[in-house]
């Protein structure tokens, strides 16, 4: 089974800067067959369900402000929140889909500093 | 608009089996296109991929879960059914139901519905 780790479990950023969050695969997740990475990021609000930000890794889902930035391949990722924003604290979640069991990494609990 | 609604009883005894249905309106199950899947949060926690089912074929469900997961797809009802035998304090979830577009990940999410193991 694939294993997602992310890293930092928390961290605190000031407004107006920039968050990175850094997801880890225990094996590749790349679809050589049309070279996508299977990797979608989350953020869920407190009482809310998960909301996807980023499919294909760094594919933004439609009306995601494009404040909001993935990238990475294989089995290294990044999520970036640029120019942070008061509602962005939440806590984020990488998902591999690329095979199953599908797992999701422990989540990374972003607040403002 | 495609949007899910989880139900099902709030308590479930130890040993017992937890049945949650998953309502989906906005879509029909039969058009295919899309898996649905059942992930839950155990409380302070973060997310468990259950399973997830094509409403034509058999489901794929983690096997962390030791076979005692079943899902299954209502067409007439529009529905995704979730059954969970032999359950523990450590079911105790919030359990969501979700569409899983395989390439796009899971996009739409239902509110989710707590369950508590309890005696």
């Amino acid at each position: 089974d694939i294993v997602m780790t992310q890293s930092p479990d928390s961290l605190a950023v000031s407004l107006g800067e920039r968050a990175t969050i850094t997801c880890k695969s225990s094996q590749s997740v790349l679809f050589r067959s049309n070279n996508k990475n299977y990797l979608a990021w989350y953020q869920q609000k407190p009482g809310q369900p998960p909301k996807l930000l980023i499919y294909w890794a760094s594919t933004r889902e439609s009306g995601v402000p494009d404040r909001f930035s993935g990238s990475g391949s294989g089995t290294d990722f990044t999520l970036s929140i640029n120019n942070l924003q008061a509602e962005d604290v939440a806590v984020y979640y990488c998902h591999q889909y690329y095979t199953t069991p599908q797992a999701f990494g422990q989540g990374t609990r972003l607040e403002i500093k | 608009q495609v949007q899910l609604r989880e139900s099902g009883p709030g308590l479930v005894r130890p040993s017992e089996t937890l049945s949650l249905t998953c309502s989906v309106s906005g879509v029909s199950l039969s058009s295919g296109g899309y898996y649905w899947s059942w992930v839950r949060q155990l409380p302070g926690k973060g997310l468990e991929w259950i399973g997830h089912i094509y409403y034509s074929r058999s489901a794929d469900n983690n096997p962390s879960l030791q076979s005692r997961a079943s899902i299954s797809v209502d067409t007439s009802k529009n529905q995704i059914s979730l059954k969970l035998n032999s359950v523990t304090a450590a079911d105790t979830a919030i359990y969501y139901c979700a569409r899983d577009t395989i390439t796009h990940a899971m996009d739409v999410w239902g509110q989710g519905t707590t369950v508590i193991v309890s005696s």
